[in-house]
C-alpha cells in the first residue's frame, strides 16, 4: 500500500496570506489527524477528522481550519498568517482514530516571512 | 507542568548499551504511542500500548497504567538507532498530547 502522503511539501508565504495543505491517507483509513511542530513547542494536535466529521480540534486560532472529504483526503487551511505559524505541518492517518496506530506523512514545512 | 513528561531530555550513548527513555502522564488515557524522529522529520511509529508490554526487535515498550508511567527500551544500541523519541497519549476524545522528545545519539 502507497504510505500517507502530503503536498506540498515546502512553502514559502507571507504574512497576511493564506496557505491550503493536503493529506492523502492510506487507503481504508477514514481517520486523519492534523500536527504542527515548532522548536518551541514541540508537536501539537490541531485536529482529528473522520469519515468527513471533524471529531476533535486542538487549541488553536479559529485561523486554522480543515475538512475531509468522502475518499478520506483531507485538507488544512490556515488564513491570515503569521510569522509565528511557521513550523512543520505533518498529517496522520489510521483505520479508526488516535487510538490506532499513527500513519504519519512526510509533512509540510511552511515558512512565512 | 505538562500533561506529559519524558526523561531524559538528551541521552548519548556508546554502541551496544541497554538503553531506557520514560515517560511519565499526568492524566487518565486511553492509548499510549511511542513514535521516532529522524533528521528530516519523517515520524515512524513504534508501538502503540495500552496495557502490558511490546517487544519489537531490539525495542520494547513497557506501561504502569497506575503508575502512569511508561518506559522504552533498546536492547544492543546501534548509530542507526540515534534519533529523538516521542511519547505521545489518548487523554480519550479524539486527540494526542505529546512530550517533548529525547534525542538519542548512539556513538560507534
Amino acid at each position: 500500500k502507497a504510505g500517507v502522503t502530503q503536498t506540498p511539501r515546502y512553502l514559502i508565504k507571507t504574512r497576511g496570506q493564506q496557505v491550503t495543505l493536503s493529506c492523502s491517507p492510506i487507503s481504508g483509513h477514514r481517520s486523519v489527524s492534523w500536527y504542527q511542530q515548532t522548536p518551541g513547542q514541540g508537536l501539537q494536535f490541531l485536529f482529528e477528522y473522520f469519515s468527513e466529521t471533524q471529531r476533535n480540534k486542538g487549541n488553536f486560532p479559529g485561523r486554522f481550519s480543515g475538512r475531509q472529504f468522502s475518499n478520506s483526503r483531507s485538507e488544512m487551511n490556515v488564513s491570515t498568517l503569521e510569522l509565528g505559524d511557521s513550523a512543520l505541518y505533518l498529517c496522520a492517518s489510521s483505520l479508526a482514530g488516535v487510538s490506532d496506530t499513527q500513519y504519519f506523512g512526510p509533512g509540510t514545512r511552511l515558512t512565512v516571512l | 507542568k505538562n500533561e506529559v513528561e519524558q526523561s531524559p531530555q538528551n541521552l548519548t550513548a556508546q554502541e551496544g548499551e541497554f538503553i531506557t527513555i520514560n515517560c511519565s502522564y499526568s492524566v487518565g488515557i486511553s492509548a499510549l504511542h511511542w513514535l521516532q524522529q529522524h533528521p528530516g522529520g519523517g515520524i515512524v511509529s513504534l508501538f502503540m500500548l495500552s496495557s502490558g508490554k511490546k517487544k519489537h526487535g531490539r525495542l520494547i515498550a513497557t506501561i504502569n497504567i497506575q503508575e502512569k508511567h511508561s518506559s522504552l527500551h533498546i536492547t544492543a544500541s546501534h548509530p542507526r538507532d540515534s534519533a529523538v523519541y516521542i511519547c505521545a497519549v489518548n487523554p480519550g476524545a479524539q486527540k494526542l498530547v505529546f512530550g517533548q522528545g529525547t534525542r538519542l545519539t548512539i556513538n560507534p
